[in-house]
Formats: structure tokens, sequence, C-alpha cells
């Protein structure tokens, strides 16, 4: 079993929504990062959380260490939010590696 | 600041060939790392570096090789390419470990062995 997975893994949704993506992880962790890439390949990150809920523009996330759990949420979708989006955890304890989770592909027709 | 830059953007090697993908930062931070993407797969850890002269193995080191002589540089080189290195490499750099520090990806490079 992947240490972290998201759900769903694909989804298509119309403009104006509101989206929630999830990200669940099966060890203890010091950080949790979300990631975006766009269709052309880049990556950038989004948020880092140790606890409790960023806001950035639309875009919400927020994390449960107890439920070892994670949302993204994007109000008001848009066309150009479509992309994968990718969830990462950096262990507790010792190293500083991440552990990627597999993305999920995110559409938002007009 | 160009940020995390990665040279070429696209590679195609024949088999048994050797090469070097270079990455650069001009953030002066001290974490770089090197990470592959295969399709429904996550991003996989190859190498890292915690600083100049410091170097340490990821998840999927074999076959690769790394060295960081400056702050700016972390090329990583295929020694002896395979078909199985087909794929999207991705160099990130952050100025502290993953635990506490935003993580920046350069472009990616595309490479193909045949």
């Amino acid at each position: 079993k992947n240490e972290v997975e998201q759900s769903p893994q694909n989804l298509t949704a119309q403009e104006g929504e509101f989206i929630t993506i999830n990200c669940s992880y099966s060890v203890g962790i010091s950080a949790l990062h979300w990631l975006q890439q766009h269709p052309g390949g880049g990556i950038v990150s989004l948020f880092m959380l140790s606890s409790g809920k960023k806001k950035h523009g639309r875009l919400i996330a927020t994390i449960n260490i107890q439920e070892k759990h994670s949302s993204l949420h994007i109000t008001a979708s848009h066309p150009r939010d479509s992309a994968v989006y990718i969830c990462a955890v950096a262990r507790s304890g010792g190293s500083e590696k991440l552990v990627f989770g597999k993305g999920m592909k995110l559409t938002v027709n007009p | 600041n160009a940020g995390v830059t990665q040279t070429p953007k696209f590679q195609v090697l024949k088999t048994g060939q050797s090469m070097t993908l270079q990455c650069a930062q001009d953030m002066n931070h001290e974490y770089m790392s090197w990470y592959r993407q295969d399709p429904g797969m996550g991003l996989r850890l190859i190498h890292y570096s915690v600083g100049a002269g410091i170097t340490d193995q990821g998840e999927v080191p074999n076959g690769y090789n790394v060295s960081r002589s400056t702050t700016e540089d972390f090329p990583l080189r295929l020694l002896s390419a395979a078909p199985s290195q087909t794929s999207v490499y991705f160099c990130a750099s952050s100025k502290g470990g993953s635990r506490g520090y935003e993580q920046y990806f350069g472009p990616g490079t595309r490479l193909t062995v045949t």
C-alpha cells in the first residue's frame, strides 16, 4: 500500500463548482505539501502545512494530523485550474525526503 | 531570479550512452534534489544534497551519479543509459529541508532511451 493516497484519481467539473481533493497518508509526518503540475509539465508549490488551514486566493488547504488526512479545496473553479494536483509528505523524524502521491488530474470545463 | 533551471528540455539517447542533466538554482538554496516521474507513479527521489559537497541516495539511485561542488549546481549523470531510464526528470531546490520549506521545481527534462 502506498504511504500517500489521493482520491479521486481523476475529476471533471464544471466552471464555478466547488472542488475538494483528498490526500490520506499512513505515516507520521512533520509537513504536507500540495503541488500543482500544469498540462505543460511544470510543478509549482501551492501550500506547505503542518497543522490547521491555509488559504491563498481561491485555494484552501486543511490538514487533520490525528486522522492523517488533508484536503485541498478550490472555490469558484475555472478552466485554468485544470492540472494535476500532487500531495507529498515529509516523514517525521530523520530524513527530509518527500513521499509523493500519484496525483489527481482535474479538468474544469467552461 | 531565474529560479531552478534545467537543461536540456528534451534528450534522446541510445542504450549505453552517457549524459549529464544540468540543474542550477540562483536562490542560494542548500537543499537540492533529483526526481523522476513515470506514468501512473508518483515522483520518486533519485539523489539529493543538503549542501555543497554532501549528497545522498534516494529511492531509485541505481544508474545515476550526482555531485555538488557548488551551492548553485547539482548535475545528474546517467552512466550507461537504459530504456528503463526513459522518464521525465525534475530538479528541485529548497532553502531547507522538506519539513519546513517550500519546494521549487525546475521545468523538467524529458529523456527517451532507445
